[in-house]
């Protein structure tokens, strides 16, 4: 079974300035999939970015960024000139190779993240 | 663009009642995903369905079941309710293509929010 583990409960950072969010998982797949999901106070999930694990190249959208490193299974995203509206719950989660239908996926403990002004 | 439809957004129950969830996918998208959130945590799959047949079985207890129907829409039912079950119910939905992996994401729905007393 896959676990994903987030270790900070909550973050905060300044408008403007640049935070990361760290992410660990812990899988014996060689090919997944790792995305990052925002739950603002709607509660609406909604996708970030995302990782595929057979891809060196580290995801990038917009100002949000992620580092992957694959032999270590650290997933950490990184936001860059943080606005007011990026204050929510970040969670990571990891899904299983495509070639199954209806995959789950698994999410970490979440970060709350809190920007200020 | 149509997005993941859920129905009732609220939902307040009484001990040992039933509840029925539904769920309507995105047009075209034959997967549909369901995850329970209960109050500060994160999301938790219960169970998911490719094409009518059940695809993947997380956590999901006894009391429940669920089944996804001809035009793809799925319902969740829920007997003997228990205060614990009081959760943000999360529907999501995607398309299932065979190596295409982008086309797998799941998109969530807004969620029903039941409230067990």
């Amino acid at each position: 079974a896959q676990t994903v583990t987030q270790s900070q409960p909550e973050m905060s950072v300044q408008e403007a300035e640049t935070v990361t969010l760290s992410c660990t998982y812990d899988t014996s797949e060689n090919n997944y999939y790792l995305f990052w999901y925002k739950q603002p106070p709607s509660r609406q999930m909604i996708l970030v970015i995302r990782q595929e694990a057979y891809k060196q190249q580290n995801a990038t959208e917009n100002r949000f960024s992620v580092n992957f490193q694959k032999a270590a299974k650290s997933f950490s995203l990184k936001i860059s000139d943080s606005q007011l509206g990026d204050t929510a719950m970040y969670f990571c989660a990891f899904m299983k190779p495509w070639y199954n239908a209806g995959n789950m996926l698994t999410f970490g403990g979440g970060t709350r993240l809190m920007v200020k002004p | 663009a149509a997005g993941v439809i859920q129905s009732p957004r609220h939902l307040i129950k009484e001990k040992r009642e039933t509840a029925t969830l539904k769920c309507y996918p995105i047009p075209r998208h034959d997967t549909v995903y369901w995850y329970q959130q209960g109050p500060g945590q994160d999301p938790q799959f219960l169970i998911s369905f490719y094409e009518k047949m059940q695809s993947d079985k997380g956590s999901i207890p006894d009391r429940f079941s669920a089944q996804q129907f001809s035009d793809y829409h799925s319902e969740l039912n829920m007997s003997s309710l228990e205060l614990g079950d009081s959760a943000l119910y999360f529907c999501a939905s995607s398309l299932y293509e065979y190596g295409g992996a982008m086309d797998n994401e799941q998109f969530f729905g807004p969620g029903t929010r039941l409230t067990v007393l």
